[in-house]
């Protein structure tokens, strides 16, 4: 089993739709949580830190489920601009203080007119 | 600006060649780390470095070299026992400690010649 799993897509939405992004983990120690944007042959780039109780920046959401190992990107009102690869990764918080980030394979998400 | 800058954005290696990636931050970061990434897949840890003068492998170190003899500099040398060398390389950073994201510089591409 992969340490952290996404469905691959793509996903093809309309302007304007929701979607939403799952990701599971296998690491049950692992303590933080965000989700990463990359754009086509780009550098991944912070689109947020996942928190325990759930966080909203603008029309970006993300959930967090400890118990079944879980996390979730909600995305409303889709724009063209929103059309990139979506890589979920885990922070495995290992010992010394070091944070070793496992990424998953991304989900790629296509925003057509 | 601060940020982390990656040369060149484009390599190409001869069979039996080493080849040198630079790797520069101006964050005052103290954790720096490489990664590559294959089509379809996640990044992959290569090196990571938590303090000056000290670095520890990842999960596909063999075939690559690293030195950290500044702050700032983390370069990554590419040898001629790495057989499958063709990928982008990802050079990032962080603040020290646990729960922190990780920023990323904008990458290289290497091929085999």
């Amino acid at each position: 089993r992969k340490e952290v799993e996404q469905d691959p897509g793509p996903f093809n939405v309309p302007e304007g739709a929701t979607v939403a992004f799952n990701c599971t983990y296998s690491n049950s120690a692992s303590q933080s949580f965000f989700w990463y944007r990359q754009d086509c042959r780009k550098e991944p780039k912070l689109l947020m830190s996942v928190y325990s109780s759930g966080n909203e920046d603008g029309r970006f959401t993300a959930q967090l489920n400890r118990a079944s190992q879980y996390i979730s990107l909600l995305i409303r009102d889709s724009k063209l601009s929103d059309s990139a690869t979506y890589l979920c990764v885990v922070d495995l918080s290992l010992s010394g203080g070091y944070n070793k980030l496992i990424f998953g394979a991304g989900t790629r998400l296509a925003v057509h007119p | 600006d601060g940020g982390i800058t990656q040369s060149p954005k484009y390599l190409f290696r001869k069979e039996g060649q080493n080849v040198t990636l630079s790797c520069e931050q101006n964050l005052n970061h103290d954790a720096m780390y490489w990664y590559r990434q294959d089509p379809g897949q996640g990044l992959r840890l290569i090196y990571y470095s938590q303090i000056v003068n000290d670095f520890q492998k990842g999960d596909i170190a063999e075939g690559y070299s690293v030195s950290r003899e500044k702050k700032e500099s983390f370069p990554l040398t590419v040898t001629s026992a790495q057989k499958n060398p063709t990928a982008f390389y990802l050079c990032a950073s962080s603040i020290e400690g646990s729960n922190q994201p990780q920023h990323f510089g904008d990458g290289t591409r290497l091929s085999i010649l």
